[in-house]
């Protein structure tokens, strides 16, 4: 068991430029979460999936937002045409699937917009 | 909707003392209640989650937390603190009977410093 990894840890951007991050999971953990975190805020949920099919998308998720996890196993968040607010720590997590089941969390990825 | 509210920005602990982390929470079904711990620039380690039985649930590094659900409470504790406890913590909560987001939802975090 490796934890929950996030590539890349830090991306700096200039405004209007498209990122991406990627998400690998813990093995066999069907669940995966993308949250976002601000300064001075708890995560923020956006979205999750439940192997590959995305289940459920939350309002912060603008149209410029768009998760995918092609086959189940990792997941990429891509965000396009980038604006000064998207600045934030974008967290993945993975789970099992029933809901008392623990959440655990990658080590965030970092995006500075300039 | 579900929320969580963490009434205190910072707590200011001296080490060896006990310290308490406070929690309160809202959602309309059966909440299952957890707390995270995060350290600078890091993501979010989990510490302990109540889903059931016994009000008092242990966790990591010799952390309690106690669910009170009359005054739908959830305060971490711990009975002596060490000054590697200084982190960012936060609290969360999920509906459990399937109602509301599938996500947990957290608190703005609380920041604890145990002075030497």
């Amino acid at each position: 068991d490796t934890g929950v990894s996030q590539d890349p840890r830090h991306k700096i951007t200039k405004r209007g430029q498209n990122v991406t991050f990627r998400c690998d999971p813990i093995s066999e953990h069907n669940r995966l979460y993308w949250y976002r975190q601000t300064l001075g805020q708890g995560p923020e949920f956006l979205t999750y999936f439940q192997n590959e099919a995305q289940l459920e998308k939350s309002r912060l998720l603008s149209d410029r937002f768009s998760a995918e996890r092609p086959k189940g196993s990792f997941s990429t968040l891509e965000i396009q045409r980038t604006e000064q607010g998207d600045s934030a720590m974008y967290l993945c997590a993975s789970s099992f699937m029933a809901a008392g089941n623990t959440i655990y969390f990658g080590e965030g990825s970092w995006l500075t917009v300039v | 909707a579900q929320s969580v509210a963490q009434p205190e920005d910072q707590v200011n602990v001296a080490e060896g003392n006990p310290l308490t982390v406070k929690c309160t929470y809202s959602v309309s079904g059966n909440p299952y209640l957890f707390w995270y711990v995060q350290y600078p620039n890091r993501g979010l380690q989990f510490l302990l989650k109540y889903i059931t039985g016994d009000n008092l649930v242990k966790g990591s590094y010799g952390f309690e937390a106690e669910f009170n659900k009359s005054q739908t409470s959830f305060h971490l504790k711990k009975p002596s603190a060490l000054v590697s406890d200084s982190a960012l913590y936060f609290c969360a909560v999920r509906d459990g009977s399937g109602g509301g987001a599938d996500g947990l939802t957290f608190g703005k975090g609380t920041h604890l410093i145990i002075q030497p």
